[in-house]
């Protein structure tokens, strides 16, 4: 199975700043990765998908990049909505394995 | 276009379950679809897999041999058999739309907002 390890666990950041998240495969996923968003208590949302293509109605703010086994999430200007936690995921082959997820705390 | 979860609630250990995923305002019988699920405070964790037809199916490993996940015209399944306390989680459905005619990379574009199964001892 692809392990998917996401770095840092959690952070803390204020509105208007700006928020990389990591996240690497253990081995060559190309860019077959997703990024998604979920808010405390409601369903995941997609992000970015196949790496770096930002999926329809989603923010400018968000941006993805990387491909083989490093990949990023940038989100520009953090906005009140975005405290919320973000997982990887790879889509590369069976089983589909998500990274551990990144809780983004309000400092 | 939306999905919609049923059939989570209150089940003894050993016990079943079927969980349902209505879907509306897309074609259906063109998409994957998928199962992830969620246990308490944690990640989340893929479940299942179904082609448009039904002819394919993936499980991971946890839930190999317990889970089967099926599909009709309208709406996704997921029978549960044989449950644990690992199992107790929400149980979220979401559509597969595939990127690149080459890569055929599939990305999880819908969600429905989950149904949690409590597994008791």
């Amino acid at each position: 199975d692809i392990q998917m390890t996401q770095s840092p666990s959690s952070l803390s950041a204020s509105v208007g700043d700006r928020v990389t998240i990591t996240c690497r495969a253990s081995q060559s996923i190309s860019t077959f990765l997703n990024w998604y968003r979920q808010r405390a208590g409601k369903a995941p949302q997609l992000l970015i998908y196949a790496a770096s293509n930002l999926h329809s109605g989603v923010p400018s703010r968000f941006s993805g990049s990387g491909s083989g086994t490093a990949f990023t999430l940038t989100i520009s200007s953090l906005q009140p909505e975005d405290f919320a936690t973000y997982y990887c995921q790879q889509s590369y082959n069976m089983p589909r394995t998500f990274g551990q997820g990144t809780k983004v705390e309000i400092e | 276009v939306q999905l919609a979860e049923s059939g989570g609630g209150l089940v003894q250990s050993g016990g079943s379950l079927r969980l349902s995923c209505a879907a509306s305002g897309f074609t259906f019988r063109s998409y994957w679809m998928t199962w992830v699920r969620q246990a308490p405070g944690k990640g989340l964790e893929w479940v299942a897999n179904i082609k448009q037809d039904g002819t394919e199916k993936y499980y991971a490993d946890s839930v190999k041999g317990r889970f089967t996940i099926s599909r009709d015209s309208a709406t996704l399944f997921l029978q549960i058999n044989s449950l644990g306390a690992e199992d107790t989680a929400v149980y979220y459905c979401a559509r597969i739309a595939i990127f690149g005619v080459i890569e055929g990379m599939h990305i999880m574009d819908v969600w429905g907002q989950g149904t949690t199964v409590t597994v008791s001892s």
